[in-house]
């Protein structure tokens, strides 16, 4: 079935510093690609998505481009910042899964000042 | 703008008690989901409606049943809950049924039972 790995955390990193969240996937056929972000006491919310290979998909900075080749789709940031703070889910929606959104565990990013 | 919006945010339960989560989406979506979080493992799907009138199991269906009762609202009932169905419930839903429209989820319902 599908399955989605993505680095443990926490990430805790300085303002201003340079964001790297891997995520690799094994899935059927070809899945779109999605970061979702939740805030602290919130539900998840879309961040960006990639729906065929080397896609890019941006959205507040980050970016995270979709390589089939490596079957992976790392989420980066140039400058976080501490209202980038947050719990980061890297998922995927394939036909093998029925159209059903598969999740990693999820990544803690703490960004101090 | 509501979006998907879930009652109650917050409830504590007795083991045995019985409860219904609601959903309801204002985004005239098909599609509407109810997942889990527990620490460390991510959100899990309990139950799925792929359109109106149909629902399935997801990943972990025991212990719950859920109620598609028109376009807009997704109910998901514990009927005996158990201390494992401690968690936190979030509802989404989706514009289709494909690979490329996004979930939009609700702001959760965090259960504790005793």
């Amino acid at each position: 079935g599908d399955s989605v790995t993505q680095m443990e955390g926490p990430v805790t990193l300085s303002e201003e510093a340079f964001l790297t969240i891997n995520c690799t996937y094994t899935a059927t056929g070809y899945p779109s690609l999605f970061w979702y972000v939740q805030y602290p006491g919130e539900g998840l919310q879309l961040l960006l998505k990639a729906t065929k290979a080397d896609d890019k998909g941006s959205n507040k900075g980050f970016e995270a481009t979709y390589r089939k080749e490596t079957t992976s789709f790392h989420l980066e940031k140039g400058s976080v910042q501490v209202s980038d703070s947050a719990v980061y889910f890297c998922a995927l929606i394939s036909g093998g899964s029925n159209y059903k959104l598969t999740f990693g565990k999820g990544t803690l990013l703490t960004v101090n000042p | 703008n509501a979006g998907v919006t879930q009652t109650p945010k917050f409830q504590v339960l007795k083991t045995g008690q019985s409860m219904t989560l609601q959903c309801a989406q204002d985004m005239n979506h098909n599609s509407m989901y109810w997942y889990r979080q527990d620490p460390g493992m991510g959100l899990r799907l309990i139950y799925y409606s792929a359109s109106e009138g149909t629902t399935d199991k997801g990943e972990v269906p025991n212990g719950y049943n859920v109620s598609r009762l028109n376009k807009r609202e997704f109910s998901l009932r514990l009927e005996s809950a158990a201390p494992s169905q401690t968690s936190v419930y979030f509802c989404a839903s989706s514009d289709a049924w494909t690979g490329e429209q996004p979930q939009h989820f609700g702001d959760g319902t965090r259960l504790s039972i005793l």
